[in-house]
């Protein structure tokens, strides 16, 4: 069983602060880890997708890093806006039969308060 | 512009009675998926099409099936929903073999249960 695990749940911080979450998940098997922004009432966008231990990507004030020996990933947020409310979720991806499939955390649900 | 599309955006059905949730992709993806996801929780793959190959998830329910006339489309049916499957189903797309490639997601389908 796979178990992909996000904290904090939910977490408010106000508008300029920088924040930071994490994604944890079983290190044996891995093939990539996913991150998608899921904003209310929109479809989940991916943000990024790693592969390798060590891979740090960027997106604008967005950053992620990879830690696939330990299992985990941070997502980073510079400078928190109110745009950037949504959930954000995380996922890995593994092998099963003839296609990728991604197990997915539970998400963090970010508010940025003006 | 959207490239995975769902309908309807809300369902509402009754206890019992048959419903039928649509997803189409502009993408030409091989592989499409669905997802149910309840409140706060992880998003729950139920199914996936490999092109035509079908695999199901070994703890879907029966209650669920799925059909995939062409590479555009794919439907989720529930033959008997109970209150236990009101949820968002998420439809989502891939292309084939690429399990560092992010999964395109549609804006997904509340379905409601009366």
């Amino acid at each position: 069983i796979l178990n992909v695990e996000q904290s904090p749940q939910s977490l408010h911080v106000q508008e300029g602060d920088s924040t930071n979450f994490t994604c944890s998940f079983p290190s044996s098997n891995f093939y990539a880890l996913h991150w998608y922004r899921w904003e209310t009432a929109k479809s989940p966008e991916a943000l990024f997708v790693m592969t390798l231990n060590g891979d740090e990507k960027k997106k604008g004030r967005i950053s992620a890093t990879l830690n696939t020996k330990e299992g985990y990933s941070y997502l980073y947020i510079k400078g928190s806006q109110p745009e950037d409310s949504a959930t954000y979720l995380c996922a890995e991806n593994f092998s099963s039969g003839s296609a990728r499939q991604l197990t997915f955390g539970s998400g963090t649900q970010l508010t940025v308060l003006p | 512009d959207a490239m995975v599309i769902q309908n309807p955006r809300y369902q509402v059905t009754q206890f019992g009675k048959p419903v039928t949730l649509s997803c189409s992709q502009t993408l030409n993806h091989n592989v499409m998926y669905w997802y149910q996801q309840k409140s706060s929780q992880a998003p729950k793959l139920l199914f996936h099409y490999y092109d035509k190959d079908f695999n199901n998830e070994a703890d879907t329910p029966d209650n669920f099936q799925s059909r995939r006339p062409n590479t555009s489309f794919c439907f989720l049916d529930i033959r008997s929903p109970g209150l236990g499957d009101a949820a968002m189903y998420l439809c989502a797309t891939s292309r084939r073999g690429a399990s560092n490639q992010p999964q395109h997601f549609g804006d997904g389908t509340r379905l409601s249960i009366l």
